[in-house]
């Protein structure tokens, strides 16, 4: 999982296998962001959940939230070479929920091989 | 679709220099941000500002100044350049009225210091 000073994480995975990445928060959010990041370019965001909501849909993308636990998950169903990118969670959590802030996870880069 | 610009996109230095990195986004969003990225660290905030003339702290800003002249630009100024300055710079913007408060990046600058 991805978190506060943990190095960043590393998955290879072979195209069509299905992966998940964990992500866990310290205190109350309202609002996990899961950002994509391809080598050379900025952070796009992919899908977000909000507190209220325990899954989000995207795609081949499902995004878990489990506010009891304040952990979220980023799952990519039949992964294919072009997922090949860092994913990062980010939250609002250190800010009270003032959501024009976000603190971000330091990442986890998925490989994907043919 | 939100257009964050960086310039410039490479960038050596000296120990002791001055250094301006510059950024630009042409919707109108109202927050602008300056982050960091290192490699175990993911993205680290600097200084954020709400509008114009508007400046706030970030969590890593010792070392770093920014100014936010006007809606569409924001700059990080670096003067006295130092190694531990070396880094991968982006730039965002978001939308206070989005309650996604998704955040558009910029490319990045890649700052060298010597």
């Amino acid at each position: 999982s991805q978190w506060g000073e943990e190095n960043l994480q590393a998955l290879s995975i072979q195209e069509g296998e299905d992966v998940t990445m964990n992500c866990s928060y310290k205190t109350y959010t309202t609002v996990v962001h899961w950002y994509r990041q391809d080598s050379g370019r900025g952070p796009a965001l992919i899908i977000l959940i909000r507190s209220n909501e325990r899954e989000k849909r995207s795609g081949r993308l499902r995004a878990t939230l489990d506010t009891s636990s304040q952990s979220s998950s980023l799952s990519i169903t039949a992964a294919q070479c072009e997922d090949t990118a860092v994913y990062f969670c980010a939250t609002d959590a250190m800010y009270g929920g003032s959501g024009n802030k976000l603190i971000f996870g330091t990442g986890t880069l998925l490989s994907v091989k043919p | 679709e939100a257009a964050v610009t960086q310039s410039p996109r490479n960038k050596v230095t000296v120990t002791g220099g001055n250094v301006t990195l510059s950024c630009r986004q042409t919707n109108s969003h109202n927050y602008m941000y300056w982050y960091r990225q290192d490699t175990g660290h993911g993205l680290r905030l600097i200084h954020y500002s709400y509008g114009a003339g508007n400046l706030q702290i970030g969590d890593v800003p010792d070392g770093y100044k920014a100014t936010r002249t006007t809606q569409e630009d924001f700059f990080l100024l670096l003067e006295l350049a130092s190694p531990s300055q070396t880094s991968l710079y982006f730039c965002a913007s978001s939308d206070a009225r989005e309650s996604s408060y998704e955040q558009y990046f910029g490319p990045g600058t890649r700052l060298t210091v010597l």
